[in-house]
C-alpha cells in the first residue's frame, strides 16, 4: 500500500536552476496539497488541487507552479531556484478535508539551493 | 479565513508526567480540527481528529483532545509521557463546507526527559 510517494528524497540545486518535485498517490483522493516546512514555521501551504485540472494558490505560492493532469499526480515545479526555497517539501492527499477527512503525507523532499 | 495558533514551540516533560500541547483556532464556521505527529525525518501522521461529533476525541498512542468552542481550543493531552512520544506535533484546521484548505500551526516540539 504505497499511499503518497514523493521523489526525489533529497536534491541540491544551484541558484537559477529549475526542477520538478514529483508526487503520486494511489488512494484515488480528489484533493492534493504541497507544503513547505521551515524550522519553527510549521507547514505552509504552497498550492493545492481539488481534482484533475483544478489548482489554486495557497499561502506561499510565489516561485512555484503546479499542474494536475491526472487524479494520481501533482508535480511541483520550481523555476529559477533561489536560496529562500531551501526547505523540506511535503505532498499530501485527502478525500475531502472540508468534510473532515484527514490528509495523508509523503515522506518529504529535502531541497537545498546553493 | 481559518488559522491555528500553537502556544509554545517547545514543551519539555519528564517521563510519566502529563503532556499538554495547546492549540487555538480561528474559524468563521464550525471547524474540523486535527492533530498530527512528525517523528524525525519522516512525514506527518494523524493522531486524532474532531469532526463535530463527540467533543472529547481519543487518538492513537494514548493521546486525546477536547474541542471547546467557548475557548476556541483543541488542546492535546496524554496522562503519562513516554520516551517514544518525543516528536513534533502539529495542530491543523479545515473548514466545513466548501473550503479545501488544510492549514497548520507552527508546531510544538515535545521533549521527554528520563
Amino acid at each position: 500500500n504505497a499511499g503518497v510517494t514523493q521523489t526525489p528524497k533529497f536534491r541540491i540545486l544551484k541558484i537559477g536552476q529549475s526542477m520538478t518535485l514529483q508526487c503520486t498517490q494511489d488512494m484515488n483522493h480528489n484533493y492534493m496539497y504541497w507544503y513547505r516546512q521551515d524550522p519553527g514555521m510549521g507547514l505552509k501551504l504552497i498550492y493545492y488541487s481539488v481534482g484533475a485540472g483544478i489548482t489554486d494558490k495557497g499561502e506561499v505560492p510565489n516561485g512555484y507552479n503546479v499542474s494536475r493532469s491526472t487524479t494520481e499526480d501533482f508535480p511541483l515545479r520550481l523555476e529559477l531556484a533561489a536560496p529562500s526555497q531551501t526547505s523540506v517539501y511535503f505532498c499530501a492527499s485527502s478525500q475531502n478535508p472540508g468534510r473532515g477527512t484527514e490528509a495523508f503525507f509523503g515522506q518529504g523532499t529535502r531541497l537545498t539551493v546553493v | 479565513a481559518q488559522s491555528v495558533t500553537q502556544l509554545g514551540s517547545h514543551v519539555s516533560v519528564s517521563e510519566g508526567a502529563l503532556v499538554l500541547l495547546r492549540c487555538n483556532y480561528s474559524s468563521s464556521v464550525p471547524p474540523y480540527l486535527f492533530w498530527y505527529v512528525q517523528y524525525p525525518n519522516q512525514g506527518l501522521q494523524l493522531l486524532l481528529k474532531y469532526t463535530s461529533a463527540a467533543t472529547l476525541v481519543k487518538g492513537i498512542n494514548g493521546f486525546e483532545a477536547e474541542f471547546k468552542k467557548s475557548e476556541t481550543s483543541f488542546h492535546l493531552t496524554k496522562p503519562s509521557a513516554h520516551m517514544s512520544d518525543a516528536a513534533e506535533y502539529f495542530c491543523a484546521v479545515s473548514r466545513s463546507g466548501s473550503s479545501y484548505k488544510l492549514i497548520f500551526g507552527s508546531g510544538t516540539r515535545l521533549l521527554v526527559r528520563p
